[in-house]
């Protein structure tokens, strides 16, 4: 039972472009949604995170949005950049000190 | 600042041999600790969490363990590895609910069963 879901597992955007990933949960219960960017051999890092009382959070080029209605959250980076190449997970939170992650989006950057 | 550490970063290891992986954090107390499998082009698969000492939650039956001695380190073992056993493995800490649900990964150790 995939509770978060990310369909797309590779996009491809040119230097300068707008990325957007998506993620999709299926838990009305989720109330905290995060992503994290992970290089090849190395462990995940943190980049962004929101609550559920809101419907977007802004790091940096980094903007997550939330749509609790359709359930579905997107990571922004905007302009994109060659390291921003990397796999791309969301995870979500509801209170049991664990998080559910989606299988993941490889993003590479077109110089 | 908080550090993780995990050991060794890479290992390869025969069939039916034992397994023992550790991870330790610095620079925060009573975390929460985690293992993740990550297989070939395969997501996160949460293996076990701990809130506490010598308190361990399993998510998928196999013939791994992990065992927390201590606050701030977390070990994964096995007394035989199987083939499936191969792939990437990742120890987490995050402060806990109330404090922050973050959870901050180590380097991970390269895991080839043969």
């Amino acid at each position: 039972d995939q509770q978060v879901k990310q369909n797309s597992p590779s996009l491809s955007v040119q230097e300068g472009r707008i990325s957007i990933l998506n993620c999709d949960y299926t838990n009305s219960m989720f109330d905290y949604f995060l992503w994290y960017k992970k290089y090849p051999a190395e462990g995940p890092t943190f980049l962004i995170s929101i609550s559920s009382i809101k419907d977007k959070n802004e790091d940096g080029r980094f903007t997550v949005f939330l749509n609790k209605s359709a359930k579905h959250l997107s990571l922004h980076i905007v302009p994109s950049q060659p390291g921003d190449s990397a796999v791309y997970f969301c995870a979500a939170y509801f209170g049991n000190e664990k998080l559910t992650f989606g299988t993941g989006t490889r993003l590479t950057i077109i110089p | 600042s908080q550090t993780i550490h995990q050991w060794p970063a890479t290992l390869v290891q025969p069939v039916g041999s034992p397994l023992s992986l550790e991870c330790t954090v610095e620079g925060t107390s009573n975390p929460n600790l985690y293992w993740y499998r990550q297989a070939a082009g395969r997501g996160l698969q949460l293996l076990f969490y701990s809130v506490g000492i010598g308190q361990i939650s399993s998510e998928v039956p196999q013939n791994l363990s992990a065992s927390r001695p201590q606050d701030r380190q977390f070990i994964l073992s096995s007394k035989k590895l199987l083939l499936s056993d191969s792939g990437f493995y990742l120890c987490a800490w995050s402060a806990g609910a109330g404090v922050g649900v973050e959870q901050y990964f180590g380097p991970g150790t390269r895991l080839t069963v043969t």
